[in-house]
């Protein structure tokens, strides 16, 4: 069945460019039915959507981060990757990725979602 | 952005019970209503989708109903398994949105 695996630094100093791979296994990112997400979680707190990508590469950012997030696909790879620039201490969050089963422009449910990674922005 | 409210915030309730959750969009969504189970140190999993469907293999004990701006999710019997915090998301938008969640604890 799919899985999304996270991976990247579990560290990054403020104002530091946060980096993240999503690794999509067991079916194709290149599916012209989903779209590919990023969601993040504070320690103790609620789900924050980052953002979204298609294989084409059309994105949708959330308003609160669109200025300091990028998010790119790598269909030959079969990764997407999520940048977050001059990150601040509340950024630590656990991020997850997700696949977005979509009707259309990205608009749908998160499933199946990776196994997440703590991110802490510290010096 | 489209805000989502859940309600309680918080539940104590005892194995056998039933229990609903509510969610509120701050305009109407349709059904685009998605709910999620999450356990500690777990990621989130889906269990219903388009405010009613319920997820291939999730207990036929979870419902959800709803439409417009007013949603919620019913568990008819409590299992020991189904404590945990439960988020609602709309997909109305293409900014999508979660409520803070309600966290179902023990009795």
């Amino acid at each position: 069945q799919l899985q999304l695996q996270e991976s990247g630094p579990g560290l990054v100093k403020p104002s530091e460019t946060l980096s993240l791979t999503c690794t999509v296994s067991g079916g194709s990112i290149s599916s012209s039915s989903y779209y590919w997400g990023w969601i993040r979680q504070p320690p103790g707190k609620g789900l924050e959507w980052i953002g979204s990508i298609y294989y084409s590469g059309s994105t949708y950012y959330n308003p609160s981060l669109k200025s300091r997030v990028t998010i790119s696909v790598d269909t030959s790879k079969n990764q997407f990757s999520l940048k977050l620039s001059s990150v601040t201490a509340a950024d630590t969050a656990v991020y997850y990725c997700a696949r977005i089963i979509t009707m259309v422009r990205g608009q749908g449910w998160f499933d199946p979602w990776g196994q997440g990674t703590l991110v802490t922005v510290s010096s | 952005d489209i805000q989502m409210t859940q309600s309680p915030s918080s539940l104590s309730a005892s194995v056998g019970d039933r229990v609903t959750i509510t969610c509120r969009a701050s305009q109407s969504i349709s059904s685009y209503l998605n709910w999620y189970q999450q356990k500690p140190g777990k990621a989130p999993k889906l269990l219903i989708y388009a405010a009613s469907s319920l997820q291939s293999g999730v207990p036929s004990r979870f419902s959800g109903s709803g439409s417009g701006t007013d949603f919620t999710l019913t568990i008819s019997s409590l299992q020991p398994e189904d404590f945990a915090t439960y988020y609602c998301q709309q997909s109305y938008s293409t900014s999508l949105t979660f409520g803070q969640g309600t966290r179902l604890e023990i009795k």
